[in-house]
C-alpha cells in the first residue's frame, strides 16, 4: 500500500539552528515528491519537488531535499532555520504530475525558538 | 503555478445547516480536487471535480453529504450539508499543474456549533 510517513510529530529548533525533517514513503512505481509548507490559518504552500534528474532539490525559503531511494527517503532540509519557519510541514507522493490521487504525511509541527 | 481564490476563508455555523464553499483558478484547469483537513490531522481527499461530469469521491464521501458543482474549467463548489461538530475543518481546494504538483488555495476554516 502506499504510504507517506513523517516520523517526527513536532519539531523545536533554536533561531539560526540546522533543520532535518525526516520523510518516508512506501510507493510501488517511480515516485514524485513533494514538500508543503502550511502556516498557521493559511493554505498549503509548495516549498520544493522532485520528478527525476538530480536528487538534491532546491526549494524557496532557502529549503532543500534530498531523495534517497535505496531508503525511501526524501528529507527535507535547512541550514538556519528563521522564526518565520515555525509552520506545519507535509511530505506528499504521488504517482506522476498528472496523476489525481497524492498521499500526505500526516506533518511535523515546527517550533522556532529564540 | 495557477493561483487559487478560495472564499469564505473561515465560518461558524449552526449544526443542521449547509455551506458552500467557493474555489476559483485563474486559468482553465481539467481537474479541481477538495481536500479536507481535521484539526491537527494531514489532508484527506475528499473528491476530483472534472468539469461537465459528476464527481469523483474517494472513501468515505458520498454526494448527498458533500455535493460540488464544476460549471466550467476555472471554477467550482464544495457544500457540506447538515452539518455537525464533526465537519470542523479545513477545507482546500487544489488543481493540479504540469511539474507544479498541487496548488492550493487558502482553505475554508470550518467551525460548526
Amino acid at each position: 500500500a502506499q504510504s507517506v510517513t513523517q516520523p517526527d510529530i513536532h519539531i523545536t529548533v533554536s533561531e539560526g539552528a540546522s533543520l532535518e525533517l525526516r520523510c518516508n514513503y512506501s510507493y510501488g512505481a517511480t515516485p514524485y515528491l513533494f514538500w508543503y509548507v502550511q502556516s498557521p490559518g493559511q493554505g498549503l504552500q509548495l516549498l520544493l519537488k522532485y520528478f527525476s534528474g538530480d536528487t538534491l532539490v532546491q526549494g524557496i525559503k532557502g529549503f532543500e531535499a534530498e531523495f534517497k531511494r535505496s531508503q525511501s527517503s526524501f528529507n527535507l532540509r535547512k541550514p538556519s532555520v528563521h522564526w518565520s519557519d515555525a509552520a506545519e510541514y507535509f511530505c506528499a507522493v504521488g504517482a506522476s504530475n498528472t496523476g489525481n490521487q497524492f498521499y500526505f504525511g500526516t506533518g511535523t509541527s515546527l517550533t522556532v525558538i529564540p | 503555478s495557477a493561483v487559487i481564490s478560495q472564499k469564505p476563508s473561515r465560518d461558524i455555523c449552526q449544526r443542521g445547516t449547509s455551506l458552500t464553499i467557493q474555489c476559483q483558478v485563474d486559468s482553465q484547469v481539467t481537474m479541481m480536487f477538495w481536500y479536507r483537513q481535521q484539526p491537527g490531522q494531514s489532508l484527506t481527499l475528499i473528491a476530483t471535480a472534472n468539469q461537465g461530469s459528476e464527481a469523483t469521491y474517494e472513501s468515505g464521501f458520498v454526494i448527498d453529504k458533500f455535493p460540488i458543482s464544476r460549471p466550467n474549467l476555472t471554477f467550482s463548489t464544495l457544500t457540506v450539508s447538515n452539518m455537525s461538530p464533526e465537519d470542523s475543518s479545513i477545507y482546500l481546494c487544489s488543481v493540479m499543474g504540469y511539474l507544479d504538483g498541487y496548488t492550493f488555495g487558502s482553505g475554508t476554516r470550518l467551525t460548526v456549533v
